[in-house]
């Protein structure tokens, strides 16, 4: 079976931490993904990435940085919590594919910053 | 401007009843995806359905059809003879070129709830 894992369910952390949340994948897809998922707001895409070291923003990077050394990884980084990052985090992945870029998703990681 | 617009927070529907959740989007890419997820309350995200921008046939999958107007940017989930099951939160996507890969957007989902 496939699979996207990620390495928390439930974090819980203090303000001004600096958090790292993992996601590894084991289907040697070229993209890899990190979502935030906020009531109300769908899914809205921080980090991605297409290959080994390279990395691109996405529509909301403000607060994160993201890290990606080896091809099935890729961590998610928050440099100094804040309160507004409490949220559902979500990583994901996909074949460089025209037509297969289904994405399979992380059971996801419901991070609380206190 | 959004690039994924799903213009129901929630619907309803009886059991055993079909259900449409509307979808529009937005892309300049002349070769674009669109899929539909589905996450149950346990928070998994299920995929359901995608439908290329050239395909000549609106994809089916089960109970599940996207139909798939092109000239109206129009993409709707329809669900056929509900099931309690289906009680989730339905998200449209859509993936577009974007330098180097292929990124997928979300709507902001759609909360159905089937009625026994």
């Amino acid at each position: 079976d496939v699979k996207v894992t990620q390495s928390s369910r439930y974090l819980v952390k203090r303000t001004g931490e600096k958090v790292f949340l993992e996601c590894v994948q084991d289907m040697d897809h070229e993209n890899m993904f990190w979502y935030r998922q906020d009531p109300g707001l769908g899914l809205r895409l921080i980090y991605f990435s297409y290959d080994v070291k390279m990395k691109e923003k996405g529509d909301i990077p403000e607060g994160y940085s993201v890290s990606r050394e080896k091809k099935e990884r890729f961590s998610l980084i928050l440099e100094s919590a804040s309160t507004n990052q409490t949220s559902m985090y979500l990583c994901a992945s996909s074949l460089f594919q025209r037509g297969n870029e289904k994405l399979f998703f992380g059971s996801g990681t419901q991070l609380s910053v206190l | 401007a959004q690039k994924i617009t799903q213009t129901q927070p929630g619907m309803f529907v009886q059991e055993k009843e079909a259900v449409t959740l509307d979808c529009t989007y937005d892309t300049s890419d002349p070769s674009y995806g669109l899929f539909w997820y589905k996450q149950p309350s346990s928070g998994e995200m299920i995929f359901l359905i995608y439908q290329g921008s050239y395909d000549q046939q609106n994809a089916t999958e089960g109970r599940y059809s996207l139909n798939f107007q092109k000239a109206r940017k129009s993409a709707n989930l329809v669900i056929s003879a509900s099931q309690l099951g289906d009680s989730a939160m339905y998200f449209c996507a859509m993936r577009e070129k974007s330098g180097g890969s292929y990124i997928p957007t979300f709507g902001r989902g759609t909360s159905l709830i089937v009625h026994p």
